[in-house]
């Protein structure tokens, strides 16, 4: 079936550090990608996302870029800040019967330092 | 409203109680989504509605799970004689219409429930 794999946290950085933060999808059509982040005490919220190949989403500094044909789409942003310190969930989406429901990958918690 | 709401914000539970979870969607979102996240996991899919009717309530665990939105607006969650392994935060989503895969998903601040 279709799934999302993350890397696993937790990523630890110092301030003004790059992120990356690697995902790859598995799915049978061709599916909207999209990056989820939830901090402390908060729900989730959307991040960014993509809806076909070559597409580059990108929102708060962050941005991911819908790669067919490494089934990916990595996480990035040049310079994080302590507030970035979030959970991050990359998901896929597929249109199927009327409606498409969300398939999230377990997570990546970053944790960033002054 | 302004966002999606959910209620109670925690639950704690004895093993065997029933429990009720609800939500409020966004006013207008014909579709409403249901999902489970455990400890340390991504959000899981549980059910779907589409105004009143539930198209898919493929990712219920148990048939002790019950979801019901008989308005078309605020919908419920019913879990009957709670088990310790349904001790999770439960997330309400909604969206704006009932197509279009890119349609953004809102979701909820969670029902943290705990079963002791």
């Amino acid at each position: 079936g279709d799934s999302v794999t993350q890397m696993e946290g937790p990523v630890t950085l110092s301030e003004e550090a790059f992120l990356t933060i690697n995902c790859t999808y598995t799915a049978t059509g061709y599916p909207s990608l999209f990056w989820y982040v939830q901090y402390p005490g908060e729900g989730l919220q959307l991040l960014l996302k993509a809806t076909k190949a070559d597409d580059k989403g990108s929102n708060k500094g962050f941005e991911a870029t819908y790669r067919k044909e490494t089934t990916s789409f990595h996480l990035e942003k040049g310079s994080v800040q302590v507030s970035d310190s979030a959970v991050y969930f990359c998901a896929l989406s597929m249109f199927s019967g009327g409606y498409n429901k969300l398939i999230f990958g377990a997570g990546t918690r970053l944790a960033v330092h002054p | 409203g302004a966002g999606v709401s959910q209620s109670p914000r925690y639950k704690v539970a004895k093993r065997g109680q029933d429990v009720a979870l609800r939500c409020d969607p966004i006013s207008g979102h014909v579709s409403l989504f249901w999902y489970q996240q455990a400890l340390g996991q991504g959000p899981e899919f549980l059910t779907y509605f589409q105004n009143e009717a539930q198209l898919d309530k493929s990712g219920l665990p148990s048939d002790r799970f019950f979801a019901e939105r008989p308005e078309g607006s605020v919908s419920t969650l019913k879990i009957q004689r709670t088990q310790q392994e349904d001790s999770a935060v439960y997330l309400c989503a909604s969206k704006n219409t009932q197509g279009a895969s890119t349609d953004t998903q809102y979701f909820g601040p969670g029902t943290r429930l705990t079963v002791l």
